[in-house]
């Protein structure tokens, strides 16, 4: 079956940095997308990865390994409106995408 | 209209009714998608539209019909309803399906309450 795994909770402090980890295992592959979900509202897109390595966007950045099925998104100079949930989402072999639960990061000044 | 408009916002249904939730973009998107969005797991997939004219089953499509007569408008019909479908809809689309980067974008979502 297709899995998708992530931590359900993180917290952190204003300010910090923090890494959100994704794991997966899924028929195909056809890049991994990180979005994020504010309470109440629609997902929206962060980042986008297809070849091993990391993309950099201001404050975010997303890393990949194929090879290790496993990402993670890492969120610089933490601010009380990044309190939001983040999901994890790969495309499969039939450019379906598949979600994880998503992780609720929880930020404390 | 700019982006994504779902209609209605929320909606309390009693069990055995016939909803239909509505689902219209702008960004003459080819692929439509509606998800359910449950608390504890991932957004799962209904149904999709590749293309105006064509539709598909996701993960979870038993309860639930589409229909994609035109490129903007994506309803989602529940013909019966009942208490497990109680979920927050979400409806998506994208540019293209066969290109792995294609981002999806979201309405903001309906609220669907069944008694």
């Amino acid at each position: 079956g297709q899995n998708i795994d992530q931590p359900t909770e993180m917290t952190a402090t204003e300010g910090a940095i923090v890494q959100i980890n994704c794991t997966y295992q899924t028929s195909g592959f056809n890049g991994l997308f990180w979005y994020q979900q504010h309470a109440g509202e629609a997902p929206t897109f962060l980042s986008y990865n297809v070849l091993d390595g990391l993309e950099e966007k201001g404050r975010f950045s997303s890393f990949l390994s194929r090879s290790k099925g496993y990402s993670y998104l890492l969120l610089k100079e933490l601010q009380m409106k990044d309190s939001a949930s983040y999901l994890c989402a790969v495309k499969d072999s039939n450019y379906q995408l598949i979600w994880g639960a998503g992780t609720k990061l929880i930020i404390k000044p | 209209i700019a982006g994504i408009t779902q209609a209605p916002t929320s909606q309390i249904l009693a069990a055995g009714r016939r909803m239909t939730l509505r689902c219209t973009q702008d960004m003459r998107h080819n692929a439509m998608y509606w998800y359910r969005q449950d608390l504890g797991l991932g957004l799962r997939l209904i149904h999709y539209s590749n293309t105006a004219g064509t539709t598909g089953k996701g993960e979870v499509p038993d309860g639930y019909s589409v229909s994609r007569a035109n490129t903007d408008d994506f309803p989602l019909t529940l013909a019966s309803a009942v208490p497990s479908q109680t979920s927050v809809y979400f409806c998506a689309s994208s540019d293209s399906v066969a290109s792995g980067m294609d981002e999806q974008f979201f309405g903001p979502g309906t609220r669907l309450t069944v008694l």
